[in-house]
C-alpha cells in the first residue's frame, strides 16, 4: 500500500526535552511538508522540503528542526525552544511543489508536553 | 491579506439536508482552492478543488461554488449523511506549494 506513515501516534514529552516525530512516504514524492494543527485553527506550515538535502522554513519554524537525508523520510524534531509544543502534527507529501500537486497527508502524531 | 476566513465554525444538519460552508479571501493572486475533509484522529484528505476559471465544480454530492468578484467560495454537501460528519477545511494557494488554510468547520449530520 502506498501512503504516508507517521509514528508514534501519541507522544508524551517532559518540558525541556527534545523529541523527534517520524514521517515516511512510499509514494515516490519529491516534496514533503510538516504542519501543526491546533484546536480551532487551520493547519500552519512548519517546514517544507522540495528535494533531498534541501528544506525551507514555513510560517512557524521557530523551535523546530528537520532533515531530509532520504527522499522517503522527513523527520521533525521539536526542541525545548518551542514554547508551546502540545499540538497535532501532520506530515504531507506531493509529487512536486506546484499548486496542482495534491498534498497527501499522513495520520498525524499528537504530541503532549507534560 | 494571506488569510482565508471560514464560516461557520460548527454546523449541525439533519440527514438528507444540505450542508453549506463558506470561505472568503483577500489575495487576488490565489488560483487554486481545495477543500479537505478530516475525520477525528486522522489526517485531512482532499475532497474537491476548483480553479477560478470556473464558477462551479461538482463531484457526486459535493459542489464548490466560486464567486471571483466577491472573493468567496463555498462547499455544498447535498443529501448530507451521518458519514459526512467530519471537519472540513478550505484552503487557497497562489501557484506554489504553500496552502493557506481556513480555521475549519466541524460538521455533524444527525441520523
Amino acid at each position: 500500500d502506498g501512503g504516508i506513515t507517521q509514528s508514534p501516534k501519541y507522544l508524551f514529552r517532559k518540558e525541556g526535552q527534545n523529541v523527534t516525530l517520524s514521517c515516511e512516504q512510499n509514494l515516490n514524492h519529491d516534496a514533503m511538508y510538516w504542519y501543526r494543527q491546533d484546536p480551532g485553527q487551520g493547519l500552519r506550515l512548519i517546514y517544507y522540503s522540495q528535494i533531498v538535502n534541501d528544506f525551507q522554513k514555513g510560517d512557524i519554524a521557530e523551535g523546530y528542526s528537520v532533515s531530509r537525508e532520504k527522499k522517503e523520510s522527513f523527520p521533525l524534531t521539536v526542541t525545548s525552544a518551542q514554547k508551546n509544543p502540545t499540538a497535532f502534527y501532520l506530515c504531507a507529501s506531493s509529487v512536486g511543489s506546484t499548486t496542482l500537486a495534491e498534498q497527501f497527508f499522513g495520520p498525524g502524531t499528537r504530541l503532549t508536553v507534560l | 491579506q494571506q488569510q482565508v476566513k471560514q464560516s461557520p465554525q460548527s454546523l449541525i444538519v439533519q440527514k438528507g439536508g444540505i450542508s453549506i460552508i463558506n470561505c472568503a479571501y483577500e489575495n487576488t493572486a490565489f488560483d487554486y482552492f481545495p477543500w479537505y475533509q478530516q475525520f477525528p484522529g486522522k489526517g485531512p484528505a482532499l475532497l474537491i478543488a476548483i480553479r477560478p476559471d470556473v464558477s462551479e465544480k461538482k463531484e457526486g454530492r459535493f459542489t464548490i461554488s466560486f464567486n471571483k468578484s466577491a472573493k468567496q467560495f463555498s462547499l455544498h454537501i447535498m443529501d448530507s449523511q451521518p458519514g459526512d460528519s467530519a471537519t472540513y477545511f478550505c484552503a487557497a494557494s497562489s501557484g506554489t506549494y504553500k496552502y493557506i488554510f481556513g480555521t475549519g468547520t466541524r460538521l455533524k449530520v444527525l441520523a
